[in-house]
Formats: structure tokens, sequence, C-alpha cells
């Protein structure tokens, strides 16, 4: 199956600093990518939908400015979580549609971000 | 988007038994995903089944989907300890639509 790569699996930065997280689809083209959060023991919480060329779109109650979105490229998507705090401390996870017509998503394994 | 909602949150067999989770959704679908979660780690697809079929099998995985009822239905025969995991649904109303997940279903089995 199509693999979908992110990096770093795990960051812990000071309050206040950014982070990028990347999301690579490593060998087919994604033109659409979802971020998701996780908290411990829940599910995972759609935060965008990231489209190629053009801007994402962000869920409600999602903040765009707080976390930036860019997909450059067919097979990157990065996510910057700005001016982070220890309420930003999650799981990350990234998927990508690999362009089929059924909508299956391949996911990433995750990035766990640590705010201190 | 919708997100289906599992049933039941959480189950523990021996290994060996047989694992039944179910999931219900609200409106029309074009197919239902199911997907794995072992824990801290990225969701895996596990199958597909579209909304003219109603079983599909995959190995050990046994999907059934029912339409006028709303509901499909993931049966893992013969389980392992290494089936311990989440198990999402998701169902799905177009190709590219987003999909939104449910609480999932925690299996939890006893070597």
């Amino acid at each position: 199956g199509a693999v979908v790569s992110q990096h770093p699996s795990w960051v812990i930065c000071k309050s206040g600093t950014s982070v990028k997280i990347e999301c690579r689809s490593l060998d087919f083209q994604a033109t659409t990518m979802f971020w998701y959060r996780q908290f411990p023991k829940q599910s995972l919480m759609l935060m965008a939908t990231s489209n190629e060329g053009s801007k994402a779109t962000y869920e409600q109650g999602v903040e765009k400015d707080k976390f930036l979105i860019n997909h450059a490229s067919l097979t990157l998507s990065t996510l910057t979580v700005t001016s982070a705090h220890p309420e930003d401390s999650s799981f990350y996870i990234c998927s990508a549609l690999a362009g089929s017509h059924t909508g299956e998503l391949f996911f990433g394994e995750g990035s766990r971000l640590t705010v201190l | 988007s919708q997100q289906g909602e599992e049933d039941p949150q959480a189950l523990s067999i021996q290994e060996g038994e047989n694992a039944t989770m179910n999931c219900s959704y609200k409106t029309s679908i074009n197919n239902l995903q199911w997907y794995r979660q072992n824990s801290g780690r990225g969701l895996v697809h596990l199958i597909l089944i579209r909304s003219n079929e109603r079983e599909k099998h995959s190995g050990r995985l046994r999907v059934t989907l029912d339409t006028s009822k709303k509901s499909s239905s993931l049966l893992i025969t013969a389980s392992r300890a290494a089936d311990t995991a989440s198990y999402f649904c998701a169902p799905t109303t177009g190709a590219n639509s987003k999909l939104t997940f449910g609480k999932g279903i925690t299996l939890s089995v006893r070597p």
C-alpha cells in the first residue's frame, strides 16, 4: 500500500517556540492531505484539510493562525504549531488520499508534541 | 462528512476467540471503511466495503454492511494478541470527502 512518512516522531519544545511537522507521501502524489490531533485515550479530531497549491480548510474551532498548514507540493504538507503552549501538547497525525475513487486514507505514524 | 458510532466501546476476549465490532451511521454512504490504531501509532486501513456490497472478506476479517439499518460489523476470527488495538469505522459519502472518526472500540486480546 501507499506509504506516508511523518517527521519528527516526537518533539519536545519550550513554551513560545514554533514547531514544524512534515508529512510526506513517499510513493504517490497526494493532492489532499488531512491533519488530525489526538489526546490520550480519545479519538482523532480533524483539524484541517490541506490542498496542494491552495489554502487549507480548517475545521470549526481550529485557529488557522495557530496551526499553519502549507501544502506546497504533491508529496509534502507541513503543519507548524506557532507559539506553542502546554495545551498544544498532543499527538498529531497526518493522512493522505492516494488518488483512488474510494476515499481510502493512508496515515503517517504520528508526531507526539510535548510543550514544556 | 459524518462519523460512525462504534459499539461496544471496549471489548476483551481470549486469544483464539472471535471479536465482533459494530458501527452505526446516520446518512447514506458511498462506502464504509474500517481502520485499526495500535497504541501511539497512526491508523492503518483494514478494509473498505461499498454501499452496494453486503459482505466482504480479507484474511481473518469479515465485514458486513446493512444499508437499510445503516450499520456495519467487523468480525475478526481466531483473534491474536497482536490484534489488540483500537478500531474505528468511517462512513464515506464521496471520493474525496474528509473522514471523521468516532470514539472507536478498544479491543484487548488476552494471550
